[in-house]
């Protein structure tokens, strides 16, 4: 099936620690996304990637990190230094150009 | 201002009912426009682009205006399923493809 995976479902954090989400995509798409997503808010874009070993800062990069060594993967590492990391996180990714993304089931992080 | 306004509810309908959600957006340069659904604990899901010239997909009309960066989706006959948040979707109008979204309408169907 084409689509988006993006593992772990749940993930809990310990003070102190890094954790990373895996985001992997098999349709073929160059452009892949990260948002955070908390209560009552909409979709906050983290961080972007429009092709392999290149990303763009979002508008809450801070605290976090990723890579794009491959065009199926974009995984994120949420850092130490992202003091609020609880929330929602939601891996999409589309064709280039202003087009529909599509999103992974996403990944609930908590803070232990 | 927000760059995408909505009105976040609850709408509380009842079965069968015709149901219409707002949204307005502040960058006139935007050329891309979309309604995703959103149910409780899940990601998001395209519901229908939206065109100028207005566009229907079975009980879903989508309109738009960009005179006054307006959009609508307008739910007819609703269904107990129709029961989601609904999430007005706008592209930034940059040569990438960010899309900013709204904090979404919650509709509730009434059986």
């Amino acid at each position: 099936d084409g689509g988006i995976t993006q593992s772990p479902k749940y993930l809990f954090r310990k003070e102190g620690q890094n954790v990373t989400l895996s985001c992997e995509q098999n349709l073929n798409h160059d452009a892949m996304y990260w948002y955070r997503q908390d209560p009552g808010q909409g979709l906050r874009l983290i961080y972007y990637s429009q092709i392999v070993n290149d990303f763009q800062k979002g508008d809450i990069a801070e605290g976090y990190s990723v890579s794009r060594e491959k065009k199926e993967s974009f995984p994120l590492t949420v850092t130490s230094a992202q003091k609020n990391p609880t929330a929602f996180y939601l891996c999409a990714s589309s064709i280039l150009g202003p087009n529909i993304q599509y999103f992974g089931a996403g990944t609930r992080l908590s803070v232990l | 201002r927000k760059e995408v306004e909505q009105d976040p509810g609850p709408f509380n309908v009842p079965e069968g009912a015709t149901v219409a959600f707002n949204c307005t957006y502040s960058n006139s340069a935007s050329q891309s426009f979309f309604w995703y659904r959103q149910d409780c604990r899940k990601e998001p899901k395209l519901l229908m682009s939206v065109y100028s010239s207005g566009n229907e997909d079975g009980r879903f009309t989508a309109q738009l205006n960009r005179a006054s960066q307006y959009i609508s989706l307008l739910i007819r006959d609703s269904k107990l399923s129709d029961s989601a948040t609904y999430l007005c979707v706008v592209g930034d109008g940059g040569a990438t493809n960010k899309l900013i979204f709204g904090t979404g309408t919650l509709l509730a169907v009434q059986p």
